[in-house]
């Protein structure tokens, strides 16, 4: 069973607000990945690192930003959030190069 | 065109079929491929993961990999209406980023 960690599962919140969907991983891995996915339709890649001090973007052009302070986490910030951004939230993370990727159980994120 | 190609389904199959579901690629790169079970409102959980041409098993799963036709397949025998999920095939290029089929919808009815 992989040990990556996503909190919260489900939020709620209003327009404007600033959020920050965290997630963990204990298995030392150096990547980590964040996917956007609306209910039945593919995954998109937002944000992704290759470790300590790197992000990137995504495919999926993103209005949240990302930081990897640690190797271990990897929060995803939305500084003011938009009914637009209502989705599920899946964060991943992967050992070396073309290792298997294990994912949380995903933030499910609503704005009203 | 997509680089990883995957008929979305949905697929549905009575109790105890074999299930074969498939994806074929463009990038002869690849050089991973994972499978991936989603049930609704979860993430993905690995299924399956080679990096090589031929056969590999584990229960009632099977995966293949076809390198010269481009071409992976997941077989899942006696089927039951726990295996009721999408599946997707996930690959990527050493050094890069997975690339994700869109994802079969599999319905087991019992």
């Amino acid at each position: 069973e992989a040990d990556i960690y996503q909190t919260p599962r489900y939020l709620v919140i209003g327009t404007g607000k600033k959020i920050t969907l965290e997630c963990s991983q204990t298995m030392g891995h150096d990547k980590m990945y964040w996917y956007q996915q609306d209910p039945g339709m593919e995954l998109h890649l937002i944000h992704y690192s290759y470790g300590v001090n790197s992000t990137e973007k995504g495919d999926l052009s993103s209005e949240s930003t990302v930081s990897r302070i640690r190797t271990e986490h990897f929060p995803l910030t939305l500084e003011s959030a938009r009914p637009s951004h209502t989705s599920q939230y899946l964060c991943a993370s992967s050992i070396g190069l073309g290792g298997e990727a294990f994912f949380g159980q995903g933030t499910r994120l609503t704005v009203v | 065109q997509k680089e990883v190609e995957q008929d979305p389904g949905p697929l549905s199959v009575p109790e105890g079929a074999i299930v074969s579901l498939n994806c074929t690629y463009s990038n002869s790169a690849f050089q991973y491929f994972m499978w991936y079970r989603q049930y609704s409102r979860k993430g993905p959980e690995l299924l399956m993961y080679t990096y090589s041409s031929g056969n590999k098993e584990d229960g009632r799963f099977t995966a293949q990999v076809d390198k010269s036709s481009k071409y992976i397949s997941l077989f899942i025998r006696d089927s039951q209406p726990s295996d009721s999920a999408t599946y997707l095939c996930v690959l990527s290029e050493y050094g890069n980023k997975l690339v994700f089929g869109a994802g079969t919808i599999l319905r087991v009815k019992s």
